[in-house]
């Protein structure tokens, strides 16, 4: 059974760092893997998306790595500012691909 | 291209009385998810489509039906409310193998007194 894990659960940094958050998945044959941002009170929205034969994938002051054969994936966000503050999601196919398993989240806090 | 969309927003039902959520997608995505969220909980997943006609449970399905007639909507069904079922509850879609991105819709807020 996929597991999905991220550390730390909560970050709280000064407006201006650098910070990566991390994502660990307990079985590497995954398709791809998702980012996503919660904002208090509201849905997901999908950051990146990076395929299994990727190892990169940049948005902005967004990138993601994917380290499959470790299981590992990292969020990096450069240049943190307060409306970066949300919970922020991994998510990878698991279930023979038909469901998703998310998860646990960190929630960040960038203090101006 | 209105991605995936809910309805209602917010809603208030009694202990005992049924309702209906309402999702749809227009981007012709074969996978469609529930997922509820309790207060500072993570997602669970209630049920699940990969197509038209094809559902499955998910981990917490009890309370709940669903259906899927077409490709675009994934209505849930709530029979016989319980406190238990406060939460808010998304739906979201995503696409075959490839490029296969999830999509979120906006969430329906229920509160059961």
């Amino acid at each position: 059974k996929q597991e999905v894990t991220q550390i730390p659960a909560a970050l709280s940094v000064p407006e201006g760092e650098n910070l990566v958050l991390n994502c660990s998945f307990t079985d590497s044959a995954i398709y791809n893997l998702q980012w996503f941002r919660q904002d208090p009170g509201k849905g997901l929205t999908s950051l990146l998306l990076i395929q299994s034969s990727q190892r990169e994938q940049t948005s902005g002051r967004l990138n993601a790595s994917l380290d499959k054969s470790s299981g590992r994936s990292t969020l990096y966000i450069a240049a943190s500012q307060p409306g970066d503050s949300a919970t922020y999601l991994c998510a990878v196919p698991s279930g023979g691909y038909q469901k998703v398993t998310f998860g646990t989240g960190t929630k960040l806090q960038v203090i101006p | 291209n209105a991605g995936v969309t809910q309805t209602p927003k917010f809603r208030i039902l009694k202990i005992g009385q049924s309702m209906t959520l309402q999702c749809a997608q227009d981007m012709n995505h074969n996978y469609m998810y529930w997922y509820r969220q309790d207060p500072g909980m993570g997602l669970k997943l209630i049920y699940y489509s990969v197509g038209a006609g094809i559902t499955d449970k998910g981990e917490v399905p009890n309370g709940y039906n669903v259906s899927r007639s077409t490709t675009e909507y994934f209505p849930l069904r709530l029979e016989l409310a319980a406190p238990s079922q406060t939460s808010v509850y998304f739906c979201a879609s995503r696409g075959l193998a490839g490029i296969n991105e999830q999509f979120f819709g906006p969430g329906t807020r229920l509160t059961v007194l």
